[in-house]
């Protein structure tokens, strides 16, 4: 079974840290994703990844960056923290080769920033 | 658990009753569809796929009917049990790129005992 971690389940930062989330994935699967899910919203892609140093832009990738340095691990940064940055941030992973092809998600990290 | 969905539809069912969960998509040209669960303080977890060429796939007790002429998709879960209280969403490729999916706002349900 593929099995997506994600470093931590909740987080507690101060507005102006900086903050890395941190997903690995043991399937080598070549693409990478990172969502934030808030209530009503669903779940919108912040950043995209398809290959190690590879790297595209989601719906919503202000006040965020990413880094892809191996295949299995993708990180998210938050530069500088902000109080609605709070929320769910789940990370995903998919092959590269299928069409529409299905992510499978990690458990997610809940981040609160004061 | 997280506060995911406050603002979700929601469906209440009685145990062992039959559930439907509706999704409307908006790309015409959507040739892949995929309902995914999320249970309380979990990531989400694919549940089933379809792809346009079918009207209906079915699962272990889950049925998906796929409407292309209203761009309408179900998910219909048989005997549901209490441990399918979950936020149930669908998912469709985006228009521009094959990889990414753009995922519904979801609809909790709830099992009554």
């Amino acid at each position: 079974d593929v099995k997506v971690t994600q470093s931590s389940r909740y987080l507690v930062k101060r507005t102006g840290e900086k903050v890395f989330l941190e997903c690995v994935q043991d399937m080598d699967h070549e693409n990478m994703f990172w969502y934030r899910q808030d209530p009503g919203l669903g779940l919108r892609l912040i950043y995209f990844s398809y290959d190690v140093k590879m790297k595209e832009k989601g719906d919503i990738p202000e006040g965020y960056s990413v880094s892809r340095e191996k295949k299995e691990r993708f990180s998210l940064i938050l530069e500088s923290a902000s109080t609605n940055q709070t929320s769910m941030y789940l990370c995903a992973s998919s092959l590269y080769w299928q069409r529409g092809n299905e992510q499978f998600f990690g458990p997610g990290t809940r981040l609160t920033v004061l | 658990g997280e506060s995911v969905g406050l603002h979700l539809p929601t469906l209440s069912v009685q145990e062992g009753d039959n559930s439907i969960i509706n999704c409307a998509y908006s790309n015409s040209a959507s040739d892949y569809f995929i309902w995914y669960k999320q249970e309380s303080g979990k990531g989400p977890q694919f549940i089933i796929d379809i792809r346009s060429n079918m009207d209906k796939r079915q699962g272990q007790r889950v049925t998906v009917l796929l409407n292309k002429t209203v761009k309408h998709l179900s998910l219909q879960i048989a005997a549901t049990q209490p441990g399918d209280s979950a936020v149930y969403f669908c998912a469709e490729p985006w228009m521009d790129s094959s990889y990414k999916l753009i995922f519904g706002s979801g609809t909790r349900l709830l099992v009554r005992p």
